[in-house]
């Protein structure tokens, strides 16, 4: 079957760097997404992995083992802005998104 | 480029009575768009999908007599929540793609609209 685990919440302090891990299993895949929601928002739209390694977008970056159906968001020098919950999914080879039960993170002063 | 609208942004209806819910891209053409619920401090549920000119596919579980799906349009497609009841009481979220080609986004991502939190009496 298809399935995405990642942690349930996670507390972190402000400006500090917090990884919020993920795993995978597709039938097929065709790349791993991260989005960022808010509380009552809708999704963004976070950052997208379909090849081995990481990718860096300004404070956030994101990683993929696709040998290990592996990924993590990293996200630096948190803000208070961040606190929000951080969805990770994996696109089949439907280009269907299966999503993970999201990862509310904390970030205390 | 690549906005999804929704509208209502919120609703609250007595039971028994119906709801619709349009979501619309508004710079780009779906051919896909996706209707998701989500209940509260839990993950997007997908409900159904919608391609245009042809019938949705709804997920396991999801009763397609009672969410009515309509995609008439390249730019539109609607959720009509029928009989409502105070468990169909969640945040409705849809999204949207062009499956044709990557223009909209890099990666031919979903993009999301605002939502709509529906409350029924």
């Amino acid at each position: 079957g298809q399935n995405i685990d990642q942690p349930t919440e996670m507390t972190a302090t402000e400006g500090a760097i917090v990884q919020i891990n993920c795993t995978y299993q597709t039938s097929g895949f065709n790349g791993l997404f991260w989005y960022q929601q808010h509380a009552g928002e809708a999704p963004t739209f976070l950052s997208y992995n379909v090849l081995d390694g990481l990718e860096e977008k300004g404070r956030f970056s994101s990683f993929l083992s696709r040998s290990k159906g592996y990924s993590y968001l990293l996200l630096k020098e948190l803000q208070m802005k961040d606190s929000a919950s951080y969805l990770c999914a994996g696109r089949d080879s439907n280009y269907q998104l299966i999503w993970g039960a999201g990862t509310k993170l904390i970030i205390k002063p | 480029g690549a906005v999804v609208s929704q509208h209502p942004s919120w609703v609250i209806c007595k039971s028994g009575t119906s709801v619709k819910i349009e979501c619309r891209s508004l710079d780009f053409q779906a051919t896909t768009m996706f209707w998701y619920r989500q209940f509260p401090k839990q993950s997007l549920m997908l409900m159904a999908t919608s391609n245009e000119g042809s019938k949705a596919t709804y997920e396991q579980g999801v009763e397609k007599d009672k969410f009515l799906i309509n995609h008439a349009s390249l730019t539109l497609s609607t959720l009509t929540v029928t009989s409502a009841h105070p468990e169909d009481s969640s945040f409705y979220i849809c999204s949207a793609r062009d499956s044709r080609t990557a223009r909209v986004g890099p990666y031919n991502e979903q993009f999301f609209g605002p939502g709509t939190r529906l409350t029924v009496l």
